[in-house]
């Protein structure tokens, strides 16, 4: 078992590139995450994917889009990258049930600087 | 309505001495919680985590928390602190029924020698 796998592992934009960061777990969990972290402010939830087929809104989308390609992967795009977009990237996964709570694995992580 | 707060952003140890991290809930329902670890440049990995069974939850590397209901809170504690402690802590909160765990800000343990 890989668990969560993200690639790359380094970046480097320029303001304006467009880039997509790619993750995928084989733990055949429903619901995946993207999140940013940045020095003081935690991790913060970007887009969530509850189960395949969708997905939402966290509590810093703008200036993302996601994809839910199938139930292993789960992409993260920035179509016109900034300044402010310079950050560690997580994906993360959960598989849910209705008895009990799962635990949430993460990715190695995603740095991304953009000049 | 789910919530965690992680009262202190930095606790500093010396090696061999007791480590506590603290942490309030707020959760509507029966709460799940979680204490993750990131050291340095690294992803975050599973320290413990309850989940309604024993209010006592032993985790890796001789880590333990204590779920208090009526105290809503969840301290991460360590008899002896080792140099390979120091790292960034996370206290989780996840309600049944919510996709979505919700992150303290995280407490930075330095080890000193």
């Amino acid at each position: 078992n890989a668990g969560v796998t993200q690639t790359p592992k380094f970046q480097v934009l320029k303001t304006g590139q467009s880039m997509t960061l790619q993750c995928a777990q084989d733990m055949n969990h429903n619901s995946m995450y993207w999140y940013r972290q940045d020095p003081g402010m935690g991790l913060r939830l970007i887009y969530y994917s509850a189960s395949e087929g969708t997905t939402d809104k966290g509590e810093v989308p703008n200036g993302y889009n996601v994809s839910r390609l199938n139930k292993r992967e789960f992409s993260l795009r920035l179509e016109s990258a900034a300044p402010s977009q310079t950050s560690v990237y997580f994906c993360a996964s959960i598989g849910h049930s209705r008895l009990m709570i799962e635990t949430q694995y993460f990715g190695p992580g995603t740095r991304l600087l953009v000049l | 309505a789910q919530s965690v707060t992680q009262l202190d952003s930095h606790v500093s140890v010396s090696e061999g001495t007791p480590v506590l991290l603290r942490c309030n809930y707020s959760s509507s329902y029966s709460p799940s919680l979680f204490w993750y670890v990131q050291h340095p440049n690294k992803g975050l990995q599973l320290l413990l985590k309850y989940t309604s069974a024993a209010t006592l939850v032993k985790g890796i590397n001789g880590f333990e928390a204590e779920f208090k209901k009526s105290e809503t809170s969840f301290h991460l504690t360590k008899p002896s602190a080792h140099m390979s402690d120091a790292a960034e802590y996370f206290c989780v909160v996840s309600d049944l029924g919510s996709y979505i765990p919700t992150f303290g800000r995280g407490t930075s343990l330095i080890v000193h020698p």
